[in-house]
C-alpha cells in the first residue's frame, strides 16, 4: 500500500497563478484532510472532508477550494495564488473523524513570487 | 487559534536520557493524540489516549492525561539519535472530525 500520496512535492509560482494540489490514499478511509504548516505555526487545517462529494472549511480556508468526486482523492485548488500561501501543504486521511488516528502525505513545498 | 501549546518549544538531550514534553488545551476532548515529525517529513503518528485514560505505554513512549488540568505529557525513555524529530499534540474536541494540533517540541538528541 503507498497510503497517501501528494502531487506534486514542488511547485513555484507566481502571484495571481491558479494550481491544483491532489491528494490519494489507498486505505478506503472516509475522512481527507488538507493543512498548511508555516515555522512556528503548527499545523492549520485548510479544509476536510467527511466523505466522497462532501467538503468543509477548517480553521483558514479562505483562497482555497477543495473537492473530493472519489473517495480516494482530495484536491486542494488556488485560484489566485497569494505571496502569503507560500507553504508546505499537507494531505491526511483518517477511518472515520477524530477518534481515529490520521494518516499523513509526505507534503507539497509551494513558493509563491 | 491552536487548541493544543507544546512546552518547551525546543528541547536538546543527551542520548540516553529522557525527554519530557508537554501539551496544555483549552476546551473538553475526547482523546488526544501525539505525533512526531522528522524534517522534511509527514507526521507520524504515535500514540492515542482516551479521555477517560490517564496513562498509557508504547514501547519507550509514555503518555499521561490529566483532564482535570487539561494537560498531557510525552515521555521518551533511554533516547536515541533517531529520536529527533518535533513532536505534536493534537486534540479531538469530539463529534467535529477535526483534530486540532499544537505548534509542536521540537527535540533534539545528541550521539
Amino acid at each position: 500500500n503507498a497510503g497517501v500520496t501528494q502531487t506534486p512535492k514542488f511547485r513555484v509560482l507566481k502571484t495571481g497563478q491558479s494550481m491544483t494540489l491532489l491528494c490519494a490514499q489507498d486505505m478506503n478511509h472516509e475522512y481527507m484532510y488538507w493543512y498548511r504548516q508555516d515555522p512556528g505555526m503548527g499545523l492549520r487545517l485548510i479544509h476536510y472532508s467527511v466523505g466522497e462529494g462532501t467538503t468543509a472549511k477548517g480553521e483558514v480556508p479562505d483562497g482555497y477550494n477543495v473537492s473530493r468526486l472519489k473517495k480516494q482523492n482530495f484536491l486542494l485548488g488556488l485560484e489566485s495564488a497569494a505571496p502569503s500561501q507560500t507553504s508546505v501543504y499537507f494531505c491526511a486521511s483518517s477511518f472515520a473523524g477524530e477518534i481515529y488516528e490520521q494518516y499523513f502525505g509526505p507534503g507539497t513545498r509551494l513558493t509563491v513570487t | 487559534s491552536q487548541q493544543g501549546e507544546e512546552d518547551p518549544q525546543a528541547l536538546s538531550i543527551q542520548e540516553g536520557e529522557n525527554a519530557t514534553m508537554n501539551c496544555s488545551y483549552k476546551t473538553s476532548i475526547n482523546n488526544l493524540q501525539w505525533y512526531r515529525q522528522n524534517s522534511g517529513r509527514g507526521l507520524v503518528h504515535l500514540i492515542l489516549i482516551r479521555s477517560n485514560e490517564r496513562e498509557k505505554h508504547s514501547g519507550r513512549l509514555r503518555v499521561t492525561l490529566d483532564t482535570s488540568k487539561k494537560s498531557s505529557s510525552l515521555l521518551i525513555t533511554a533516547s536515541r539519535a533517531a529520536d529527533t524529530a518535533s513532536y505534536f499534540c493534537a486534540t479531538g474536541p469530539g463529534n467535529t472530525g477535526k483534530l486540532i494540533f499544537g505548534q509542536g517540541t521540537t527535540l533534539q538528541v545528541k550521539p
